[in-house]
């Protein structure tokens, strides 16, 4: 079955660019009708929704983000990757991606990485 | 807060069912936009568990099953185990291009 596995740094430090790759194994990163996502859970709380992105390039972003996130796909390297600017504690959080189900946005995660657990501090 | 409204606890004993909500608006369950939900077991990642209002993964027990009414939806889990103790995540698309979860509902097995 596909997998996902998310790299990056543990630690961050405030007004920084956060920068994380999830690799995509045993499955197909190309589908045209697959979405994959980034999301985050700080601490103690519930999940949020980051970004969806297709292999097409098509690309939804949370609006809550203010316009801090840059997502990318590169099939050649089966990763699709997050870039996350101005950094505050707020941003601390296990930070997950995730495969949607064929069908478009809308379509639930059947698959998620283990998460990485990102500290922004100084 | 949350797009999605969910109760922050719901309990049960062994053997019991349990039903969790998930509360919505026009502009995303009601809209008719699919819900999906999520267990997530202390320290791992979330799991589906329900997609597209009612339907089952391969896997997943048939004591879980998923409804939904109007701008609602409602996880139910029977014959509770002790080992259904965790976090429950709805999830949807609202119409401003976003996608949504609930606060997260953290079962209690008593």
């Amino acid at each position: 079955q596909l997998q996902l596995q998310e790299s990056g740094p543990g630690l961050a430090k405030p007004s920084d660019t956060l920068s994380l790759i999830c690799t995509v194994s045993r499955g197909s990163i190309s589908s045209d009708s697959n979405y994959w996502a980034w999301i985050r859970q700080p601490p103690g709380r519930g999940l949020e929704w980051i970004a969806s992105l297709s292999h097409s390039g098509s690309s939804y972003y949370n609006a809550s983000l203010n316009f801090r996130v840059t997502t990318s796909i590169d099939t050649s390297k089966k990763h699709f990757s997050l870039k996350l600017n101005s950094l505050t504690a707020a941003d601390t959080a296990v930070y997950y991606c995730a495969r949607g189900l064929q069908g478009g946005i809308t379509r639930a995660f059947d698959i998620w990485g283990r998460g990485i657990m990102v500290t922004v501090s100084s | 807060q949350s797009v999605l409204t969910q109760p922050p606890s719901v309990s049960g004993a062994p053997g019991q069912g349990v039903t969790i909500s998930c509360t919505g608006s026009s502009s995303n369950i009601g809209a008719g936009h699919d819900v999906h939900w999520y267990q997530q077991l202390p320290g791992a990642a979330p799991k589906l568990l329900i997609y597209a209002s009612t339907n089952r993964p391969s896997g997943v027990p048939d004591r879980f099953s998923g409804s939904r009414s109007g701008t609602s939806a409602s996880l139910a889990i029977t014959g509770l185990q002790a080992e259904d103790e965790a976090d429950y995540y709805c999830h949807s698309f609202d119409t401003s291009l976003s996608v949504v979860f609930g606060g997260g509902t953290k079962l209690i097995v008593v």
